[in-house]
């Protein structure tokens, strides 16, 4: 069954900490891994794409690795700033770019 | 470019009644997804549709909902007979090719069913 697994749940860490995020999945066959941000009431807004042959991808302090071996991603937030408070969405797609597969997303909450 | 456009924003309905939301999808995009959100939970896929062509439906549920994208003007979720499970968070998403980069998502339909 296509599944993609988000860890934490959530977490809460201080303004200028860095954090990690977790993704791992068995969408198979693989064709693509997005990390979204959902702010509260807001639509999913796209972080990173990246592909079978694509280990690491960077949108300024947020930085995509993927091991397509393992099946894991992670989203790596560097100097977390007070609007990264959201909820971060791992989104696999499988099936030639067909069928996306959401995760349940991680709640991060930045604290001054 | 305006964007993937939802409306409206928010939507209250008493249980019974019908709803129907809209999404106008970017300039240049001819593919329109609806999924759902409900409370603390991810999104759930719902309906693919091109223009007047349904895709894939496999995440409606069999009854009281239904999607169109016509030949012009938006694309139309509906629910008639609304229940309070119904309430939720609908997001529209479009892109130019089946599901391709420049996947764009609105800014959702926060329906309460009272």
């Amino acid at each position: 069954k296509n599944q993609v697994e988000q860890s934490p749940q959530s977490l809460i860490i201080l303004e200028g900490k860095n954090c990690t995020l977790q993704c791992n999945y068995t969408v198979s066959p693989f064709s693509n891994l997005r990390w979204y941000k959902q702010d509260t009431g807001r639509g999913p807004v796209s972080l990173t794409i990246m592909t079978f042959s694509e280990n690491t991808k960077s949108n300024g302090r947020y930085t995509a690795t993927l091991d397509a071996d393992t099946k894991q991603s992670s989203l790596h937030i560097t100097a977390s700033q007070l609007s990264d408070s959201a909820s971060y969405i791992c989104v696999v797609s499988g099936d030639y770019g067909q069928n996306f597969v959401f995760g349940p997303g991680t709640r991060l909450s930045v604290l001054p | 470019n305006a964007g993937v456009m939802q409306n409206p924003r928010h939507l209250v309905r008493r249980r019974g009644q019908e709803a129907r939301l809209r999404c106008s999808p970017m300039k240049g995009h001819s593919h329109v997804y609806w999924y759902r959100q409900l409370p603390e939970e991810g999104l759930k896929f719902m309906v693919y549709l091109q223009k007047e062509n349904i895709i894939d439906e496999s995440g409606m549920p069999k009854e009281r909902f239904s999607a169109e994208f016509p030949k012009e003007g938006p694309s139309i979720l509906r629910i008639q007979q609304v229940v309070r499970g119904d309430s939720a968070a609908y997001f529209c998403a479009s892109s130019p090719q089946d599901r391709s980069d420049g996947y764009t998502f609105g800014s959702g339909t926060r329906l309460t069913v009272v």
